[in-house]
């Protein structure tokens, strides 16, 4: 069975605060690792979708790194504000398949 | 402009009465997917299409069929909602292995 992990499960930060969460996956077979947010009552958006061991991205004030070998990758939040409040879902593919396998999330709540 | 689109956006069920669930789309990609979550767990794949190819994951129970009539749109159909069932069901698509667009997704409440 494939598993996708993601720590912590949920996380309260202060507004202002830096954040990291993590994603772990099976290095096997790796063909992609995607970030998307969840916003309660809006539909998941794609943040980052890495290929590349040592893919590094950015999207303003968060950033994403990748490890293939090792079967990881780490989403940062940097001041973090409250519409920063969301789940963030990773998800991997392997083999260049179609099929994508989620974690169960990382729900970040930023306090004013 | 919401690209996929699903309807309901909740649903309420009686027990063993079978739902609809339909999903949308103007982006004209190939691959349209659903996904099953439950609370706080990670979403679940069901089925995905490539174009009119179905492809069903082994653990997805018969209840569960889908139907793909053309490139816009695609439909769950689950049978017999069993109270297990109660789940948000997510639709999304993709042009190729690339990142997903996904629907609002349809919250099913089963009685």
């Amino acid at each position: 069975i494939l598993n996708v992990e993601q720590s912590p499960q949920s996380l309260h930060v202060q507004e202002g605060d830096s954040t990291n969460f993590t994603c772990s996956f099976p290095s096997s077979n790796f063909y992609a690792l995607h970030w998307y947010r969840w916003e309660t009552a809006k539909s998941p958006e794609a943040l980052f979708v890495m290929t590349l061991n040592g893919d590094e991205k950015k999207k303003g004030r968060i950033s994403a790194t990748l490890n293939t070998k090792e079967g990881y990758s780490y989403l940062y939040i940097k001041g973090s504000q409250p519409e920063d409040s969301a789940t963030y879902l990773c998800a991997f593919t392997m083999d260049s398949s179609y099929k994508l396998i989620f974690g169960s999330g990382t729900r970040l709540l930023v306090r004013p | 402009d919401a690209m996929v689109i699903q309807n309901p956006r909740y649903q309420v069920t009686q027990f063993g009465k079978p739902v609809t669930l339909s999903c949308s789309q103007t982006l004209n990609h190939n691959v349209m997917y659903w996904y099953q979550q439950k609370s706080s767990q990670a979403p679940k794949l069901l089925f995905h299409y490539y174009d009119k190819d179905f492809n069903n994951e082994a653990d997805t129970p018969d209840n569960f069929q889908s139907r793909r009539p053309n490139t816009s749109f695609c439909f769950l159909d689950i049978r017999s909602p069993g109270l297990g069932d109660a789940a948000m069901y997510l639709c999304a698509t993709s042009a190729t292995a690339g990142e997903l667009f996904f629907g609002e997704g349809s919250r099913l409440t089963v009685l």
